[in-house]
């Protein structure tokens, strides 16, 4: 496809949990990007990868987030031992990684922990 | 930690009116960027600002970049009900850094 792809688009988990979230970025782009969004909030950055460089984990939250970009290309973000408050929608965008280059964003991934 | 303000959080008009949104920071951005975003989706880039002072028109739609380059708004001229959505306002600290994301401006527009 010519867009960025997250899968699943829904996850309801129970709490406790570990879930997976995936995302295939535009082929040829360096920097992938994962943000999570409450109801009608802005972006909360978590981490952004860039060509073979160590991943900025900054904004993860907790030790129970991890992300991993395999081949320069696909990622996945893996929550472990969900808790209610990582409900939330988690986009992922990705870019051309030149300065000021635009992200291209998936629908998101919308996570529910009962 | 960099951290962009956005302001307003919300804003209701009436389809014709006028509305400035703001962004600002107390450090200095590299560019910065304007997406909207429509329920379900992700954001979609409608403007990228580098220069301080900088002045782009899309439609109307009118970015400004502050000549320091702490700042930025966003004007809509005679709004319509299909500018509804969430405004959000991204800057660049440094050329190779993460993108960092305002709160986000959700405006409704009504017929």
């Amino acid at each position: 496809g010519a867009g960025v792809s997250q899968s699943p688009s829904n996850k309801v988990t129970e709490k406790g949990k570990d879930v997976e979230l995936r995302c295939d970025p535009i082929s040829g782009h360096t920097a992938l990007y994962w943000y999570r969004q409450s109801l009608g909030q802005g972006l909360e950055f978590l981490i952004y990868f860039q060509g073979n460089s160590a991943p900025d984990k900054s904004g993860l939250p907790s030790d129970r987030f991890s992300a991993e970009r395999t081949g320069g290309s696909v990622s996945t973000l893996t929550i472990q031992r969900t808790q209610q408050e990582d409900s939330a929608v988690y986009l992922c965008a990705s870019s051309l990684g030149t300065g000021g280059s635009p992200l291209h964003f998936g629908n998101g991934t919308r996570l529910t922990v009962t | 930690t960099q951290l962009l303000e956005q302001s307003p959080q919300f804003l209701s008009i009436q389809e014709g009116e006028n509305l400035t949104v703001y962004c600002n920071s107390s450090s200095v951005f590299s560019s910065l960027q304007w997406y909207r975003q429509e329920p379900g989706e992700g954001p979609v880039l409608l403007v990228t600002v580098v220069t301080g002072g900088e002045v782009k028109k899309l439609k109307r739609l009118t970015f400004q970049f502050g000549d320091a380059r702490k700042d930025s708004s966003l004007h809509i001229t005679a709004a319509q009900p299909g500018d509804t959505g969430l405004y959000l306002c991204a800057g660049l600290y440094n050329q190779g850094g993460k993108l960092i994301f305002g709160q986000g401006t959700e405006l409704s527009v009504k017929p």
